[in-house]
């Protein structure tokens, strides 16, 4: 079974702040790795990677992959109130998605 | 607006009774995926149907079916249920048949409350 480990579970960080999120996965049946945000309900896709060291960027968020050290972070600069959500991510297989059990992100003003 | 459509947005229901759950995917898409989200367990995947067959399946129950028809909408039916059934009930969609090759959208979700 694929498993999918996120941290930390939850985060509480001051607006302006940086954060890291972390993500390790298993190698079995690897095809990409997603990121995904979770506000109220559904989640949003962020990012997907697939291949190693190449930066993906959106605004004041970004993500890597290290393939060899089988993990992702992602980045969040100047963190802002909105960004309060919880972060999942996913490893992509040859069949499913398999998700971890996501980061709580709350940023305080 | 990810355009994947599920309905009804919000259920309650008593123990022992059956629903159905209905999705949407997005116009192309040919997979839709049903995941179950609850307090403590995070996303679940429970089944993935293709251009109307199934694909792979996760920790879906016996109790649980599924199934995707020729315009590509999706059901999901739950029976005799239990209250540990109550969760968020998710839907999502993508244009291929490998999970992994092409993100997948989600649906705002059904909210199911077992009493």
């Amino acid at each position: 079974e694929d498993k999918v480990v996120q941290s930390p579970l939850s985060l509480v960080v001051h607006e302006g702040d940086t954060v890291t999120l972390n993500c390790s996965y298993e190698v079995t049946n690897f095809r990409s790795l997603l990121w995904y945000k979770q506000e109220k309900k559904a989640p949003t896709f962020l990012f997907m990677l697939t291949s190693s060291g190449i930066e993906k960027k959106s605004g004041r968020l970004s993500s890597i992959l290290d393939k060899k050290e089988l993990f992702s972070i992602l980045n969040i600069t100047a963190t802002q109130t909105g960004d309060s959500a919880i972060y999942l991510c996913a490893q992509g297989g040859s069949e499913k998605l398999v998700f971890g059990k996501g980061t709580k992100l709350t940023v305080n003003p | 607006d990810s355009g994947v459509t599920q309905t009804p947005k919000h259920l309650i229901t008593a123990t022992g009774q059956r629903v159905t759950l209905r999705c949407s995917p997005r116009s192309g898409d040919l997979s839709v995926y049903w995941y179950q989200q609850s307090l403590d367990q995070g996303l679940q995947f429970l089944i993935q149907y293709y251009n109307g067959e199934e694909r792979a399946k996760g920790n879906i129950l016996e109790r649980f079916s599924a199934q995707q028809f020729p315009d590509l909408h999706s059901e999901l039916n739950l029976s005799s249920l239990e209250l540990g059934d109550s969760a968020l009930y998710f839907c999502a969609s993508s244009v291929g048949a490998k999970k992994g090759d092409t993100e997948a959208f989600f649906g705002q979700g059904t909210r199911l409350t077992v009493v």
